[in-house]
């Protein structure tokens, strides 16, 4: 149980393209899911949290305008990186956490380049 | 004081060895401790985890060691084996909020 998926696994973009990554928790309710970014050989940084039906909540140095997030369902999370340019390139997890529990599930993640 | 500082960065074990990560903290908020295994290309999965009020916990070949008076917690990874090369994360945080996560272990099991 607790399987967090991601999609797509990997994607590569033109310069200025928007880009959306989908996450969903298949055999629970998430009611909140984190979005996080990963550079090479380094630790995971999140970059927002959003819990079901309200906005999410950025970390600080995070533009909120760029990454749009959405979390319409109780299993779906969307993170939108708009007009992607090269030093948005990155790896992108997301997790989830049931309701109530401290547990966070991550998914495999999505490799995102910008030509 | 919310960091939470995890070494080594790297280590090398002769398989059949034992794997000892260490992370310590500040917050004294923390009551969550998870540890993470992430291959490469892949998301972390979670390996174990523990709460302040027991003072270790063993699941299979792996233990976490709690020591809430000196803010410390470790991964004993029994038995390392090559199939444990991976990176590990150690993570903390207070019940119900983001995790905090150590900067990564990179461990390697030789033969």
């Amino acid at each position: 149980g607790a399987v967090v998926s991601q999609h797509p696994s990997r994607v590569i973009c033109k310069s200025g393209t928007s880009v959306k990554i989908e996450c969903r928790s298949l055999d629970f309710q998430a009611t909140t899911m984190f979005w996080y970014r990963q550079f090479p050989k380094q630790s995971l940084m999140l970059m927002a949290t959003s819990n079901e039906g309200s906005k999410a909540t950025y970390e600080q140095g995070v533009e909120k305008d760029k990454f749009l997030i959405n979390h319409a369902s109780l299993t779906l999370s969307t993170l939108t990186v708009t007009s992607a340019h090269p030093e948005d390139s990155s790896f992108y997890i997301c997790s989830a956490s049931p309701k109530g529990s401290d547990t966070q599930y991550f998914g495999p993640g999505t490799r995102l380049t910008v030509l | 004081q919310q960091q939470v500082k995890q070494s080594p960065q790297s280590l090398i074990v002769q398989k059949g060895g034992i794997s000892i990560i260490n992370c310590a903290y500040e917050n004294t908020a923390f009551d969550y401790f998870p540890w993470y295994q992430q291959f490469p290309g892949k998301g972390p999965a979670l390996l174990i985890a523990i709460r302040p009020d027991v003072s270790e916990k063993k699941e299979g070949r792996f233990t976490i060691s709690f020591n809430k008076s000196a803010k410390q917690f470790s991964l004993h990874i029994m038995d390392s084996q090559p199939g444990d090369s991976a990176t590990y994360f150690c993570a903390a945080s207070p019940s119900l909020t983001p995790l905090v996560f150590g900067k990564g272990t990179r461990l390697s099991v030789i033969a």
